[in-house]
């Protein structure tokens, strides 16, 4: 079976520090991997893929295929990064769709 | 709207009672999908369909479980004689295309409770 591994349940790092969410995943053919964010009375909502590439609010992951990682990093946390992050790999159905398998979430909290 | 709508946002149940959850998804969206969050863990999938056809239904957790979404839009979770264990937030998400990267858009889901 996937899964997704995300050993910290709760992170706490001051304004200003770097900051790094750890995911691990089940090694499985070439993975697609995603990382959602839930801010406080908020919905779960998309931070950013790994196929994009991209840096959203700073953040960045990279995937490391010998590692089976795919962290979320960040190099100066801010107040306003205080979340609950989710990791989360999709799997696919041949050509009829997806699904999502998410690991169990890690609560980062940025004291000023 | 502009985004997936569930509701109740929140619901209390007896134990043994039967409690159903609504999903409004983005409209023209193809994919619909449920998971259920328990507390302090990750959504976890439950079903999914692609416009009213119930693709996979492998994460309900028992035949009390039911999911429905005959028209193609809106989608309704069942769950008959609830346990304490269905004590859960649900969550509905939904998809613009059947096979691509397109992410899903989650709603705010409902918090069930079970007494």
């Amino acid at each position: 079976a996937q899964r997704v591994t995300q050993p910290e349940k709760l992170l706490s790092v001051f304004k200003g520090a770097p900051v790094e969410l750890k995911c691990n995943y089940s090694y499985s053919g070439s993975p697609e991997l995603f990382w959602y964010v839930q801010y406080s009375r908020q919905r779960l909502q998309l931070l950013l893929r790994h196929i994009s590439r991209e840096s959203i609010k700073g953040f960045t992951a990279d995937l490391n295929k010998g590692e089976t990682s795919f962290h979320l990093k960040k190099p100066f946390a801010q107040e306003e990064d205080s979340a609950m992050y989710y990791c989360a790999r999709i799997r696919w159905y041949g050509t009829s769709g997806s699904r999502l398998t998410f690991g169990e979430g890690t609560q980062l909290t940025v004291n000023p | 709207g502009a985004g997936v709508s569930q509701s109740p946002r929140y619901k209390v149940a007896k134990r043994g009672q039967d409690v159903a959850l609504r999903c409004d998804p983005i409209s023209g969206h193809v994919s619909l999908f449920w998971y259920q969050q328990a507390l302090g863990q990750g959504p976890e999938f439950l079903t999914y369909f692609q416009n009213e056809a119930q693709l996979d239904k492998s994460g309900l957790p028992s035949d009390r479980f039911f999911a429905e979404r005959p028209e193609g839009s809106v989608s309704t979770l069942k769950i008959q004689r609830t346990q304490q264990e269905d004590s859960a937030v649900y969550l509905c998400a939904s998809s613009s295309a059947r096979r691509s990267n397109q992410p899903q858009h989650f709603g705010d889901g409902t918090r069930l409770s079970i007494l």
